[in-house]
């Protein structure tokens, strides 16, 4: 079985700053993770993925996940917040020898002027 | 190359109504999935298919909702007939295998409202 945490369903930050979203993940095999991003009235874009080897990986727009094995752990960061970062994100896990994914409940991300 | 596409984009029925979606995956996918997305929460896997096999269906409510692949390209999913609680967002997406490492690319979705 597998399941994904996301701690705060809505973060606020100021153009600029430090975005932080968090994920956690329990997974009864090695995961893969993936962050989307998800536009209003739009489909899910996928920001990064993790599969294997460096767990620290890099996406588009900027963002970067890490993969924390001990902390089951792999949340999204971004050193400096535009306001188009506007949207709901999602992390996803997939575990199975299919790419059944199962997503959090999603992140809000406000960005203020 | 063209994104998953989806039709149509809005949906409001009345309640009991049959209503159907569709869903045409990028070209040269073999996997195509729908999804379930509730309103402030993520999406949930409905039925998945590897060409025309819907190899896992097991939250699908079969009592009322069907899907079909022909051809092992576009996808028909079904909902008769339909009740308040199936007002969400259903959303198809498609990858080129069906590995857990695949990326699943999604369209823009079907917005279904039940009055």
């Amino acid at each position: 079985a597998q399941s994904v945490t996301q701690l705060g369903s809505h973060v606020s930050v100021s153009e600029g700053a430090l975005v932080l979203l968090r994920c956690n993940y329990s997974s009864s095999v090695p995961p893969y993770l993936f962050w989307y991003v998800q536009y209003p009235n739009q489909g899910l874009q996928l920001l990064l993925k993790y599969t294997t080897g460096a767990t620290l990986v890099k996406g588009i727009n900027g963002f970067e996940a890490e993969f924390k094995k001990s902390e089951t752990s792999f949340h999204l960061t971004k050193p400096s917040a535009h306001m188009s970062d506007a949207a709901e994100y999602f992390c996803a896990v997939s575990g199975t020898s299919y790419g059944k994914l199962t997503f959090g409940q999603g992140t809000i991300l406000t960005v203020h002027p | 190359e063209a994104g998953v596409v989806q039709s149509p984009r809005y949906k409001i029925i009345e309640k009991k109504q049959p209503v159907a979606f569709w869903c045409n995956p990028i070209s040269g996918h073999n996997t195509l999935y729908w999804y379930l997305q509730n309103l402030g929460q993520g999406p949930e896997l409905l039925i998945r298919y590897e060409n025309e096999e819907a190899v896992d269906d097991s939250q699908l409510p079969k009592d009322r909702f069907s899907a079909e692949r022909l051809k092992g390209v576009d996808s028909t999913l079904k909902i008769q007939p339909a009740e308040l609680g199936d007002s969400a967002v259903y959303l198809c997406a498609s990858s080129r295998g069906s590995g857990p490492q695949e990326t699943q690319y999604f369209g823009p979705g079907t917005r279904l409202l039940v009055l």
